[in-house]
């Protein structure tokens, strides 16, 4: 139980395009859904918390307007790198917190999605 | 500034035998999470601590979180060469969870 997905694994794509990436939570509703960035041999960073049906709350320093958040169902967000550039290129890991965590917080992570911009 | 402080950041050692990663911080954590993750993966969750002075174990993994819920250890008995990976410490607050910076643990055959 409790699986996330992400989709896609690895996208390559050109300065100044936008890329979508999905998570998904396979076997739970999840209340809430968190988008992290990774940089090589660090730990992950928090970018945003997003919850169902209600605007995403980003971290100091990330750019709403750059990384969008959507979070239509309970078991699906989405994050789009707008106008992306080389900078962009990281790992980005979703994860999810089921409707019925609690106070343990508990997140299941998605496998990642490695971004690259050319 | 990290909230959670991991040391050592990295540790090599050989098969059979034992370690331990500590997980310190300064501020108190309503539960703490302890992950495993391989490279180009996501996150594991391996144990979610709740109780002060709460000792959890998982086969060859003891997790143990402090009286004051602000520090946490794990120590591994007998390591073998899969229990390489990034170990990560999590805190959860304010509805979301602090990452420490991570302990590289590399076990060689």
């Amino acid at each position: 139980g409790a699986v996330v997905s992400q989709h896609p694994s690895r996208v390559i794509c050109k300065s100044g395009t936008s890329v979508k990436i999905e998570c998904r939570s396979l076997d739970f509703q999840a209340t809430t859904m968190f988008w992290y960035r990774q940089f090589p041999k660090q730990s992950l960073m928090l970018m945003a918390t997003s919850n169902e049906g209600s605007k995403a709350t980003y971290e100091q320093g990330v750019e709403k307007d750059k990384f969008l958040i959507n979070h239509a169902s309970l078991t699906l967000s989405t994050l789009t790198v707008t106008s992306a550039h080389p900078e962009d290129s990281s790992f980005y890991i979703c994860s999810a917190e089921p409707r019925l965590a609690g106070s343990s917080y508990e997140q299941y992570f998605g496998p990642g999605t490695r971004l690259t911009v050319t | 500034t990290q909230l959670l402080e991991q040391s050592p950041q990295f540790l090599s050692i050989q098969e059979g035998e034992n370690l331990t990663v500590y997980c310190n911080s300064s501020s108190v954590f309503s539960s703490l999470q302890w992950y495993r993750q391989e490279p180009g993966e996501g996150p594991v969750l391996l144990v979610t601590v709740v109780t002060g002075g709460e000792v959890k174990k998982l086969k060859r993994l003891t997790f143990q979180f402090g009286d004051a819920r602000k520090d946490s250890s794990l120590h591994i008995t007998a390591a073998q060469p899969g229990d390489t990976g990034l170990y990560l410490c999590a805190g959860a607050g304010d509805y979301k969870l602090s990452f420490g910076a991570g302990t590289t643990v590399t076990v060689r055959a």
